[in-house]
């Protein structure tokens, strides 16, 4: 059975500081996604990770997923509060549909 | 372009009143369609989805039901709501998008339902 552990569950950093959200997976997986929640609000598509090494940048977030090491990071450069958010990974599994398999999300507080 | 409604945002619902909450997709057609609940603070908890009208997959027993009578309409509801039935509740479609693979999904505003 797919599970999606993601570490740390809380961060809390100042602005112009660079850090990692890492996203560990537990078996076979097609693709690896990265969503943010703001509060109070859905969710919102970051990147979709389609194959081992794929990189994707925006901005100042940039995922990256190593399919060996069942690992995708989140790595953010000199952040800004704007980035503030709750960030998921997300895995995909088929069950005679596609899913998802979520982790828990990473609370990002980004101090002025 | 796709687009996806939940109604109503909010609701405050009293202990064994009934439930009905909606979902519609507009700019595809027949996408995956899921509900998802996550209580305050926490991950998502998928509950139903569905790969087509009629079809409903369920992923945890409970006092909740959904359907879908057309293919981009997707209803959540409960006969009597329980305490721990409250917390927001996301509607999402899954499908292609601009090339991109199927099981992106793509999610709705959501429902607060806060139960006393």
């Amino acid at each position: 059975e797919l599970k999606v552990e993601q570490n740390p569950l809380f961060l809390s950093m100042q602005e112009g500081k660079n850090y990692t959200i890492y996203c560990n997976y537990s078996t076979t997986s097609d693709r690896l996604y990265w969503y943010r929640q703001d509060p109070g609000k859905s969710l919102e598509s970051l990147f979709v990770l389609l194959s081992n090494g794929a990189v994707k940048q925006e901005g100042r977030l940039m995922a990256s997923l190593d399919t060996k090491a069942r690992l995708s990071t989140l790595h953010i450069t000199a952040a800004v509060h704007d980035l503030s958010a709750t960030y998921f990974c997300a895995a995909s599994v088929r069950r005679g549909n596609y899913q998802l398999i979520w982790g828990a999300g990473t609370k990002l507080i980004i101090k002025p | 372009s796709q687009t996806i409604h939940q109604w109503p945002a909010t609701l405050v619902q009293p202990v064994g009143s009934p439930l009905s909450l909606e979902c519609t997709v507009e700019g595809t057609s027949n996408p995956n369609l899921y509900w998802y609940r996550q209580a305050a603070g926490r991950g998502l908890q998928l509950l139903f989805y569905s790969v087509g009208i009629g079809q409903i997959s369920s992923e945890v027993p409970q006092n909740l039901s959904a359907s879908r009578p057309q293919d981009r309409q997707f209803i959540l509801s409960s006969k009597k709501l329980l305490l721990s039935d409250s917390g927001f509740y996301l509607c999402a479609w899954g499908g292609y998008l601009a090339g991109g693979p199927k099981d992106t999904q793509y999610f709705g505003p959501g429902t607060r339902l806060t139960v006393l």
